[in-house]
């Protein structure tokens, strides 16, 4: 039973525009939620996290969206860049839990 | 700058052999978490430690798997009598307190042939 969703395996958008990416949850005792950037070969890097009593976060191109009664976040990169490429995961926690549920990660391709 | 360092980077295993991956949390971290992530998917928690004990194990297979985080050195996963679907990407993490935000190392890929 997944958890945390992320419903588009891929994504493909054009340099300098907008990229949305999108995690929708199913546990309602999650209140943490943080996106990692993971490039092939390599570890997840923390990108952003957001609590649920914010409904936004923002960190320079990224920002981050909740919408608790929907159990949905999307994340926001623009202007979109190359090095933007790479698989997006979505994580989840729960108060007081150390243990990240993760989603199956969104692949974005930033096409020059 | 030194991150959360994980050697091997690559291991390759024949069924029924040993696979030990180690762990170096950042420097000034304490807590050192397991995750395993099988092709196409997410990562799975596996383990949680902090110095010389092992915290919680929930998402560890009960048989074959075992972890540690001794005194002096680094954590080490140990996998005994490897079987192919125990190829995966294994990733360690570290963080400075047991609700901070956890860094990752670049994970160690174990092949079983």
């Amino acid at each position: 039973d997944q958890q945390v969703k992320q419903n588009s395996p891929s994504l493909s958008v054009q340099e300098g525009r907008i990229s949305i990416l999108n995690c929708d949850y199913t546990n309602s005792m999650f209140d943490y939620f943080l996106w990692y950037k993971k490039y092939p070969a390599e570890g997840p890097t923390f990108l952003i996290s957001i609590s649920s009593i914010k409904d936004k976060n923002e960190d320079g191109r990224f920002t981050v969206f909740l919408n608790k009664s929907a159990k949905h976040l999307s994340l926001h990169i623009v202007p979109s860049q190359p090095g933007d490429s790479a698989v997006y995961f979505c994580a989840a926690s729960a108060t007081g839990s150390y243990q990240l549920t993760f989603g199956k990660g969104t692949k974005l391709s930033v096409i020059p | 700058n030194a991150g959360v360092m994980q050697n091997p980077r690559h291991l390759v295993r024949r069924r029924g052999q040993e696979a030990r991956l180690r762990c170096s949390p950042m420097k000034g971290h304490s807590h050192v978490y397991w995750y395993r992530q099988l092709p196409e998917e997410g990562l799975k928690f596996m383990v949680y430690l902090q110095k010389e004990n092992i915290i919680d194990e929930s998402g560890m297979p009960k048989e074959r798997f075992s972890a540690e985080f001794p005194k002096e050195g680094p954590s080490i996963l140990r996998i005994q009598q490897v079987v192919r679907g125990d190829s995966a990407a294994y990733f360690c993490a570290s963080s400075l307190a047991v609700t901070d935000t956890q860094y990752f190392g670049p994970g160690t890929r174990l092949t079983v042939l």
